[in-house]
This record gives C-alpha cells, sequence and structure tokens, in this order.
C-alpha cells in the first residue's frame, strides 16, 4: 500500500527552467493538495483540487500552475523557475469527509539556482 | 477566519523527561484539531486528532492532547520523551463543513532530545 507517492525527491534546477512534480495516490482520494514548506513559515497551500478536473489557488499560487486529470495524480508546474521557488514541496490527499486527516507524502527537495 | 498559533518554534528537552507543546488557535466557530510529526526527511504523519467527545485524546506513541476550549488551546503532552521523538510537530485545524482548503497548520514546533 503506497500511499501517496511524489516524483521525484530531489531535483536541482537553473533559474527560468520549467519542470513538473508529480503526486500519485492510491487510496481513491477526491481532495489533492500542494504545499511548500520553508524553515519556519510551517506548509502553505499552493494550490488543491476537490476532484478530477478541477483545481483551485491556494495561499501561495503565484509562479505555479496544476492538473489533475486523472483522480490519481496531481500535478504541479513551475514554468519559469525562480531561486525564492526553492522549498521542500509535498503533496497531500484526503477524503470528502472534514473530519479525516491529510495524508503525506514524504516531499520533493527542489533547488534553484 | 481560523487561524493557529505554535507558541514555540524549538523546545529541547532531556530523555526521559515529559514535555508539553503548546498550541492556541483563533476561531468562531467549532473546529476539529489534529497534531502531525514530521520526522527527519519525512512528510507529515498523523499523530492524533479531536473531533468531539472526551477533551483528552490518546495518539500514537505514547503522546496525548487536551483539548480546552474556554482557552482555544490543544496542548500536545508526553510523560516521557525518548531521541526517537526527536521531529518537528505540527497542530492543524479544519472547520467543520469547511471547503477542502480550509486547512489551517501551525508553523511547527521543532523538538530535540538531548541524552
Amino acid at each position: 500500500n503506497a500511499g501517496v507517492t511524489q516524483t521525484p525527491k530531489f531535483r536541482v534546477l537553473k533559474t527560468g527552467q520549467s519542470m513538473t512534480l508529480l503526486c500519485a495516490q492510491d487510496m481513491n482520494h477526491e481532495y489533492m493538495y500542494w504545499y511548500r514548506q520553508d524553515p519556519g513559515m510551517g506548509l502553505r497551500l499552493i494550490h488543491y483540487s476537490v476532484g478530477e478536473g478541477t483545481t483551485a489557488k491556494g495561499e501561495v499560487p503565484d509562479g505555479y500552475n496544476v492538473s489533475r486529470l486523472k483522480k490519481q495524480n496531481f500535478l504541479l508546474g513551475l514554468e519559469s523557475a525562480a531561486p525564492s521557488q526553492t522549498s521542500v514541496y509535498f503533496c497531500a490527499s484526503k477524503i470528502i469527509e472534514t473530519n479525516q486527516p491529510q495524508h503525506f507524502g514524504d516531499g520533493t527537495r527542489l533547488s534553484i539556482l | 477566519a481560523q487561524s493557529v498559533t505554535q507558541l514555540d518554534s524549538q523546545v529541547p528537552v532531556f530523555e526521559e523527561a515529559p514535555v508539553e507543546l503548546r498550541c492556541n488557535y483563533s476561531s468562531s466557530v467549532s473546529v476539529y484539531l489534529f497534531w502531525y510529526v514530521q520526522y527527519p526527511n519525512q512528510g507529515l504523519q498523523l499523530l492524533l486528532k479531536y473531533l468531539s467527545g472526551s477533551t483528552l485524546v490518546k495518539g500514537i506513541n505514547g503522546f496525548e492532547a487536551e483539548f480546552n476550549k474556554s482557552q482555544t488551546s490543544f496542548h500536545l503532552r508526553k510523560p516521557s520523551v525518548h531521541i526517537s521523538d526527536t521531529a518537528e510537530y505540527f497542530c492543524a485545524v479544519s472547520p467543520p463543513g469547511s471547503s477542502a482548503s480550509k486547512i489551517i497548520f501551525g508553523s511547527g514546533t521543532r523538538l530535540s532530545i538531548r541524552p
């Protein structure tokens, strides 16, 4: 039972390059989220999805795009990477009921030079 | 709007000593409360949750938390910590009936255990 799997685990980019982070969950969860984690700032929500084909902006969406073409996958894209996007990115998923917790992946460590 | 404050960014304690990690929240409605733990180089894992009922909630690894509505607090405690408890701990709130995005995390408390 894999849970939430993030690919890749590490990546180094140059400023201006683009890339896509993949999140896959095998729990049939409706909701999926992308967060970034920076020292002393906790988790900040980038984008989220309440179901296949739907996405919405979170707290810090600028510079990122997302897509949820399949229920089990949630992609996070950086069109033109900037040093300020150096961070650890976490994907999470959960079922619809609000009293249930999120399940997190192990993170993607992204450095932008 | 809801908010979560974790009053201590770092808490150093000696092994086998008790620990309390503090969490206060602000909300005009009832909320669900969660504590997550993040071990080094890993994602967040659920430690425990408060939905309703008994205000003392027991979680994994010997942790427990007490919900105090009058003080809007949800402090996490463990009577005797181990080296393996070294991690970052996050408090989170989710209002009942909210949309999917309204899960608010605190800024985290880093627990370091000294031998």
